[in-house]
């Protein structure tokens, strides 16, 4: 059973446009939400995160947004430029407590110059 | 940077070998995790301390065992290795009870032939 969805294993974008990177999830008790960022060979990298007290957060050129009702959440990368291409992992926390995280499949961002 | 480092960064070895993959942090942190990252899968978690010789199972712990004798040390043991546990294993710490944004080790990439 899947409790964090990433529907899309990969996009391309053009350089200087908006990268738009898509998840769901399943669970309503889920209440804190993140944004990884991952280069090969390299583990992942924190990048932007998102309470559930919250719609959006904005940090530079990233700002994630939160439909709770929805249960969707998405990154939005705008101006995406050749260094965000990697693959973006959306990852949940929450329930009961648990000092746990669960991951998104990944999807796999390529920026075209 | 979180002060994590894994050895080894790569390992081959034959089905029915044991083998152990150690994360080491330098920063005396409670939490510690093991994840493997797959295609299609994401990042799923093995195993989890949560203090010295206090562990959990995480999703996907059958065939692995762990074991966390020092803060700084968390060791991830495949009895007997499989081809099913060809993967990459990335170590990660969180940074106290008040947060739940893990940071990532650097991830060992291990082939069992």
């Amino acid at each position: 059973d899947q409790q964090v969805k990433q529907n899309s294993p990969s996009l391309s974008v053009q350089e200087g446009r908006i990268s738009i990177l898509n998840c769901d999830y399943t669970n309503s008790m889920f209440d804190y939400f993140l944004w990884y960022k991952k280069y090969p060979a390299e583990g992942p990298t924190f990048l932007i995160s998102i309470s559930s007290i919250k719609d959006k957060n904005e940090d530079g050129r990233f700002t994630v947004f939160l439909n709770k009702s929805a249960k969707h959440l998405s990154l939005h990368i705008v101006p995406s430029q050749p260094g965000d291409s990697a693959v973006y992992f959306c990852a949940a926390s929450g329930i009961q407590g648990a000092q746990k995280l669960v991951f998104g499949q990944g999807t796999r961002l390529t920026i075209n110059p | 940077d979180a002060g994590i480092t894994q050895s080894p960064r790569h390992k081959v070895t034959e089905t029915g070998t044991p083998v152990t993959l150690r994360c080491h942090q330098t920063e005396n942190h409670r939490y510690m995790y093991w994840y493997r990252q797959d295609p299609g899968h994401g990042l799923r978690l093995i195993h989890y301390s949560y203090g010295v010789k206090d562990t959990d199972k995480g999703e996907v712990s059958d065939g692995y065992s762990v074991s966390r004798s020092k803060t700084e040390d968390f060791l991830l043991t495949l009895e007997s290795a499989t081809s099913s546990q060809t993967s990459v294993y990335f170590c990660a710490i969180k940074r106290g009870e008040s947060t739940d944004t893990q940071y990532f080790g650097p991830g060992t990439r291990l082939t069992v032939l």
